[in-house]
């Protein structure tokens, strides 16, 4: 059983839809995570919200927008994408110790991603 | 910025047998952390063993076991009799130490195959 839970599973939308993905927590953890895995490339970080507050943006386009209401929801809100995006969008949550980082030594516990395909 | 490299994109190996997982890093870093995460066919991605830069012991778990070599930027999964569910794409990642750095760093993947 995973401790962090993605919905939806699936999605496809088109490129003039608005729809959101969101992921649950119950670890207790105070840092959230939102990836990227496109095929045949790394996995790439998007966002980092730590303590509710976002201490990272990977220079994400604006067509995403996370919101985190509360350290166990992080949702991303999608509009206006592009055939690119199309990917598994994998969230994250670690336990850290401190709000800057400090003892990151902590691994991440990941959901099991939402697949989006764009029309 | 660190990159990872993972320089295999595929492995297989006979079920029972023993198989080595390649992982470079570049870092001007000296204390931070390694990673390998397995992701098997149902997605979720699953830690299998980390090993912090300032120990100098290889970190083990099991049928699991890393060659970390610190100077040369190594750090190898070795995965011993090999099972049927190790079949998985494996990634190595870094994340430093440095205070208000909190993102994992991944390589690009090796899967994994178990032959049985």
């Amino acid at each position: 059983e995973t401790g962090v839970t993605q919905t939806p599973r699936h999605l496809v939308m088109g490129m003039t839809n608005k729809k959101s993905l969101k992921c649950e927590q119950h670890l207790g953890h105070n840092a959230m995570y939102w990836y990227k895995q496109s095929a045949k490339k790394p996995l790439e970080l998007m966002f980092v919200y730590n303590f509710k507050e976002q201490t990272e943006n990977n220079s994400v386009p604006s067509r995403f927008s996370p919101e985190c209401p509360n350290s166990s929801h992080l949702f991303l809100h999608l509009h206006t994408l592009q055939p690119e995006d199309s990917a598994l969008y994998l969230c994250a949550s670690s336990q850290d110790r401190h709000r800057t980082g400090l003892y990151s030594n902590q691994p991440q516990h990941f959901g099991d991603g939402t697949r989006l395909s764009i029309l | 910025a660190q990159t990872v490299t993972q320089s295999q994109p595929e492995m297989s190996v006979q079920e029972a047998e023993t198989v080595t997982l390649s992982c470079t890093y570049d870092t001007s870093e000296s204390d931070y952390y390694l990673f390998w995460y397995k992701q098997p066919p149902s997605r979720q991605m699953i830690l299998v063993i980390r090993q912090e830069a300032y120990k100098q012991q290889n970190a083990t778990e099991n049928r699991f076991s890393v060659n970390f070599q610190k100077a040369a930027k190594s750090f190898s999964l070795k995965i011993s009799d090999s099972q049927l569910g190790d079949a998985a794409m494996y990634f190595c990642a870094y994340r430093s130490a440095n205070q208000g750095a909190q993102k994992l760093v991944f390589g690009q993947g090796t899967r994994l195959t178990i032959n049985p």
